[in-house]
């Protein structure tokens, strides 16, 4: 079946500097990839999601890369900002199965 | 633009009761989603349904009933809450069912006493 792995349960970091979420994954067919992001007390929201073309997609400063050869996703945004303080999900769609099989989460803190 | 609305906001029950969960979509979305939410675990699916009156099991269906009598509303019944249970219920929605972007509500809090 589909998995999903997030490797950071937990990213503390400050403000202005660079953050990298990683995302690997492993899927029998071809998949979607989506980062979603979830402030505290809010619904988890679409960040991103991956393109078969191969283009970069980007939001609010954040993109990610799907790179098939490695089955990764990587989340990345080169100066953080404290309003970057969330619960972030990488998750993953295919052809066979419905709904989204997610990660367990990467929850980023960022101090001023 | 569309919204998902769930009520209640929170829930308290106790131990061995049956509890509903309700979910209300206005974006005329075919699938709709139930997941659990739970501390360090990611989000696992519950049920889905893409269409009025269908139900799909997900990875954690055990426990739990659903129902989609409109295509704007799914509900998730708890058969019997375990002791000391927390956890976020969330629902969504989506276009269709592979692929899309799903949008989700704002959740239940379920706590069993």
């Amino acid at each position: 079946g589909d998995s999903v792995t997030q490797t950071e349960g937990l990213v503390t970091l400050t403000e202005g500097l660079p953050v990298m979420l990683n995302c690997t994954y492993q899927s029998t067919y071809s998949p979607f990839l989506f980062w979603y992001v979830q402030h505290l007390n809010e619904a988890p929201k679409l960040l991103l999601k991956s393109f078969t073309d191969n283009k970069r997609p980007e939001h609010q400063g954040f993109h990610a890369t799907l790179h098939k050869s490695s089955s990764s996703f990587h989340l990345q945004k080169s100066s953080a900002q404290l309003s970057d303080s969330a619960l972030y999900y990488c998750a993953l769609s295919s052809v066979y199965a419905q709904g989204l099989t997610f990660g367990l989460g990467t929850r980023v803190s960022v101090f001023p | 633009g569309g919204i998902i609305t769930q009520t209640p906001k929170f829930l308290i029950g106790q131990e061995g009761q049956k509890l509903t969960l309700k979910c209300q979509q206005n974006f005329n979305h075919d699938t709709m989603y139930w997941y659990r939410q739970d501390s360090g675990k990611g989000l696992r699916l519950i049920y889905y349904s893409i269409t009025e009156n269908d139900l799909q099991k997900g990875d954690l269906s055990e426990g739990y009933d659903a129902s989609r009598e409109k295509k704007s509303s799914f509900s998730l019944t708890v058969t019997s809450a375990q002791k000391n249970e927390m956890a976020v219920f969330l629902c969504a929605s989506s276009i269709d069912g592979n692929y899309a972007e799903q949008f989700f509500g704002p959740g239940t809090r379920l706590t069993v006493l």
